[in-house]
């Protein structure tokens, strides 16, 4: 039940196009989902975050879609660039206990020029 | 964002030995914690690194495998004992700077047992 489920675990796609990375989870008392981006040799970083209290949240090209009754979570970025490649974790976490996170199991993204 | 430094980047170790890696922040964060990314895997909370009290482990994780000092609001170590060649991993520092949530992470200390 604590478990965060991502998929793809690997995607390639062209410079310009949309990326979309997936993750499920079970437990409903998770409250807080953000994505971290992590480049070879570097530690991971944080992109982009969301509370179950919207849908959606927007920043620059990147996008999550998350949706409470399905208990899943995307990221969308758009018009992808050679620049975007790394992998990609999503990750869950609760209440008070907030910095716990439960990481997906990463994405590694090609986008080929 | 704080400006987290780990210290080795990387190192070779023998079986049976321990290491003891460092963690400091640029800024005084009251949560520290240590995770481990093994090879090509996904990230795992190793511990929660308490100023002045003993660390919180997670399931899995020991004390006497994975001792931990914080002795102050900059600065943390994680030794990883007696090691073995499951033990080759990426070990992050991360810092939780304005209790929000959002962790920042070190660039990691890639240790690889022989």
């Amino acid at each position: 039940q604590q478990q965060v489920k991502q998929s793809p675990q690997s995607l390639i796609v062209q410079k310009g196009g949309i990326s979309i990375i997936n993750c499920a989870y079970e437990n409903t008392a998770f409250d807080y989902f953000p994505w971290y981006q992590q480049f070879p040799g570097k530690g991971p970083a944080l992109l982009i975050a969301i509370r179950p209290d919207v849908s959606e949240k927007k920043e620059g090209r990147f996008t999550i879609s998350f949706n409470k009754s399905a208990k899943q979570f995307s990221l969308h970025i758009m018009d992808s660039q050679p620049g975007d490649s790394a992998t990609y974790f999503c990750a869950a976490s609760m209440g008070d206990s907030s910095y716990k996170l439960i990481f997906g199991s990463g994405t590694r993204l090609l986008v080929r020029p | 964002s704080a400006v987290i430094s780990q210290k080795p980047s990387r190192d070779i170790c023998q079986r049976g030995t321990s290491l003891t890696i460092q963690c400091q922040v640029d800024s005084q964060v009251t949560m520290m914690f240590w995770y481990r990314q093994q090879p090509g895997q996904s990230l795992t909370l190793i511990a929660t690194a308490n100023q002045g009290s003993e660390a919180t482990y997670e399931s899995g994780f020991v004390i006497d495998k994975f001792p931990i000092s914080r002795p102050n609001l900059t600065f943390s170590t994680l030794t990883v004992s007696n090691m073995s060649p499951e033990d080759s991993s990426i070990y992050l520092c991360s810092v939780d700077q304005g209790n929000t949530g959002e962790l920042f992470f070190g660039e990691g200390s890639r240790l690889t047992v022989l």
